[in-house]
């Protein structure tokens, strides 16, 4: 067990809908990340976050969002949901704003009917 | 940006031997260069890390090597147990102006044959 918790463990819904992913980060850790997973593109960075600011961002898209709380959980936004944006989603916390030892939850399976 | 490109992508080898899985990237800027393990259901798994100022590093019997002039990294697993059997990722950590982010490998998928 990584002390990242990841909810909710399993989402089905239809193209077009808005989905919210929720992390909580391990005690003590300051850096959330967002990845996505999918069998054709593998682990892809989508967005970091340092204790509430955003802090480096990757292949997010648009209709993606994010943003820390300041109980430093973490919630990602996927709204206009298409049939490609089926994945497992994951995330990931750190101590510090370098990217170095990160720690994984168990992740959120999205699938898009 | 950074491109990680990782080999082979299944692997199986003999419980008891030895596994490689070589990892090469595009940016010498690179600095870190962790290694995680991914069980089916679960998240990546860290498994051992090494920075770019330290060519070998080793823990039981997990370990990793780094050439930076040729730019490429591998994981070496001895002994080789069931329990290895997983999906191996390497990643390549780029500081860019202050935009870090980590590029993952393709994957490995290594099967430890009893």
């Amino acid at each position: 067990d990584s002390g990242v918790t990841q909810t909710p463990k399993h989402l089905i819904t239809a193209t077009g809908q808005r989905v919210t992913l929720r992390c909580s980060p391990r005690s003590g850790d300051l850096s959330v990340y967002w990845y996505q997973q999918s069998l054709d593109q593998g682990l892809q960075f989508l967005i970091q976050y340092y204790n509430g600011e955003e802090r480096a961002k990757g292949n997010i898209l648009e209709r993606f969002s994010a943003q820390q709380f300041p109980d430093l959980h973490s919630e990602l936004n996927l709204s206009s949901l298409e049939l490609g944006d089926s994945a497992l989603y994951f995330c990931a916390s750190s101590v510090g704003t370098q990217i170095d030892t990160q720690y994984f939850g168990p992740g959120t399976r999205l699938t898009v009917l | 940006g950074e491109n990680v490109e990782q080999h082979p992508s299944t692997l199986s080898v003999q419980e008891g031997d030895s596994a490689v899985i070589k990892c090469t990237y595009s940016d010498s800027a690179s600095n870190y260069f962790p290694w995680y393990k991914q069980e089916l259901g679960k998240g990546p798994q860290l498994i051992i890390d090494i920075r770019s100022n330290v060519g070998e590093k080793k823990d039981q019997r997990i370990a990793v090597t780094l050439n930076k002039t040729a730019k490429h990294f591998s994981l070496h697993i001895t002994e080789t147990q069931p329990e290895d059997s997983a999906v191996y990722f390497c990643a390549a950590r780029l500081s860019n102006f202050g935009n870090e982010k980590l590029t993952f490998g393709t994957g490995t998928r290594l099967t430890i044959i009893p």
